[in-house]
């Protein structure tokens, strides 16, 4: 069926430091992907989605490029903020509405002062 | 913007006790659906809704109804709460013709 991987954490970081966090995925059909936030005490916020193959997602300077070849979705953001510790979840759904999201296990961001 | 509210926010019952969760949006969108999260397993899709009293099953299903009488309304019940579904419950919803889901601020349910 399809799934999500996405890396394990809890990822530190210090303020300004590069992010990269993991996300691959299996599906039989063509997928779009997304990326949530979850700021803790919240509810999932959209940060950005990609829906077809080469497409970047972009949103608060975070950006994931859809690779086919690779099967992957990673998210990356070239300084990070105090502000940007959160959970952050590799999600896909089938190209339709009505559709589950399928997530990934959530990654736990960090970053100190 | 999801526009929804969830109530309650918060709650704690007995093992056995019926619970209802209510899901209200203001954006009139078709599609509902229920997540519950737990630690090591993101969320999971419990049940959603395609329109007024049309609704199906998702991946963990058992031990949960749910009723959709009006557009803005998406209950989901637990007809006798078990400890297993202590849980985080998030209601989404999502327009037609895109597959984006947005979600509102969740309930957090303990089952004693």
């Amino acid at each position: 069926g399809d799934s999500v991987t996405q890396m394990e954490g809890p990822v530190t970081l210090s303020e300004e430091a590069f992010l990269t966090i993991n996300c691959t995925y299996t599906a039989t059909g063509y997928p779009s992907l997304f990326w949530y936030v979850q700021y803790p005490g919240e509810g999932l916020q959209l940060l950005l989605k990609a829906t077809k193959a080469d497409d970047k997602g972009s949103n608060k300077g975070f950006e994931a490029t859809y690779r086919k070849e690779t099967t992957s979705f990673h998210l990356e953001k070239g300084s990070v903020q105090v502000s940007d510790s959160a959970v952050y979840f590799c999600a896909l759904t089938i190209n339709q509405a009505g559709t589950a999201l399928i997530f990934g296990k959530g990654t736990t961001l960090s970053v100190s002062s | 913007d999801a526009g929804i509210t969830q109530s309650p926010r918060h709650k704690v019952t007995e093992t056995g006790t019926p619970v209802t969760l209510r899901c209200h949006q203001t954006e009139n969108h078709r599609y509902m659906y229920w997540y519950r999260q737990d630690p090591g397993h993101g969320l999971r899709l419990i049940h959603y809704s395609y329109g007024v009293k049309d609704t199906d099953k998702g991946e963990v299903s058992d031990g949960y109804s749910v009723s959709r009488s009006k557009t803005e309304d998406f209950l989901l019940t637990l007809e006798s709460a078990t400890s297993s579904q202590t849980s985080v419950y998030f209601c989404a919803n999502g327009p037609e013709g895109t597959d984006t889901q947005y979600f509102g601020p969740g309930t957090r349910l303990t089952v004693l």
